[in-house]
């Protein structure tokens, strides 16, 4: 079955910086790729997703790439914020398949 | 994208004893799914419930512990019976969304003194 890896499990960042989350997977028939955000207390948000068929989606300060020869693929979010402090999970399926998710990280956005 | 009401939102239980975790959506769906977050953890799926049908556990989850009903397609219930502090946890559910996403209710977060 598939095996989705994330890393790192922790992230700190300052206030305006880069976060780069990155994920790898095994199963090279998945082709649907979600990150959720998940705040403490609240259930998964999902936060974009990106299919097999491109290869980099953006959405304001939240992009996500996908390498699909080396099976990873990875979120970038710019110009964090307070408020993006998080467990951010990675997850991986074919199609309308079973969600294979991540371990999660752990961001923290400082002021 | 649906809407999901998921209730309780916690509880704590005694060992022993059987919760039953509710799961109504705004809309109809075929698939329902149930998930299991162990604290500090990730998400592990527990089963697949479909409208009509048994629900399809996942490897290390069986029916007998988590019963599941689905007696239309916008209910779900999960119990988690005979209950431990092992099954401390929290309990999702989730609906497809619209090109392969998924949403996912608020929990319930189940402690089990």
């Amino acid at each position: 079955g598939e095996n989705v890896e994330q890393h790192p499990s922790t992230l700190s960042v300052q206030e305006g910086d880069s976060a780069v989350i990155k994920c790898t997977y095994s199963d090279s028939a998945s082709n649907y790729f979600p990150w959720y955000k998940q705040e403490l207390g609240k259930g998964p948000q999902l936060i974009i997703d990106i299919r097999s068929n491109v290869g980099e989606k953006k959405d304001q300060r939240i992009a996500v790439t996908l390498n699909k020869t080396a099976k990873h693929f990875s979120l970038h979010i710019t110009e964090t914020q307070p408020e993006d402090s998080a467990v951010y999970f990675c997850a991986a399926s074919e199609g309308w398949g079973k969600l294979q998710f991540g371990a999660g990280t752990q961001v923290v956005v400082t002021p | 994208s649906a809407v999901i009401s998921q209730k309780p939102s916690r509880d704590i239980c005694q060992r022993g004893t059987s919760l039953t975790i509710q799961c109504q959506v705004d809309s109809q769906v075929t698939m329902m799914f149930w998930y299991r977050q162990q604290p500090g953890q990730s998400l592990t799926l527990i089963a697949t419930a479909n409208q009509g049908s048994e629900a399809t556990y996942e490897s290390g989850f069986v029916i007998d512990k988590f019963p599941i009903s689905r007696p239309n397609l916008t209910f779900s219930t999960l119990t988690v019976s005979n209950m431990s502090p092992e099954d401390s946890s929290i309990y999702l559910c989730s609906v497809p969304g619209l090109s392969y996403g998924y949403t996912f209710g608020s929990g319930t977060r189940l402690t089990v003194v």
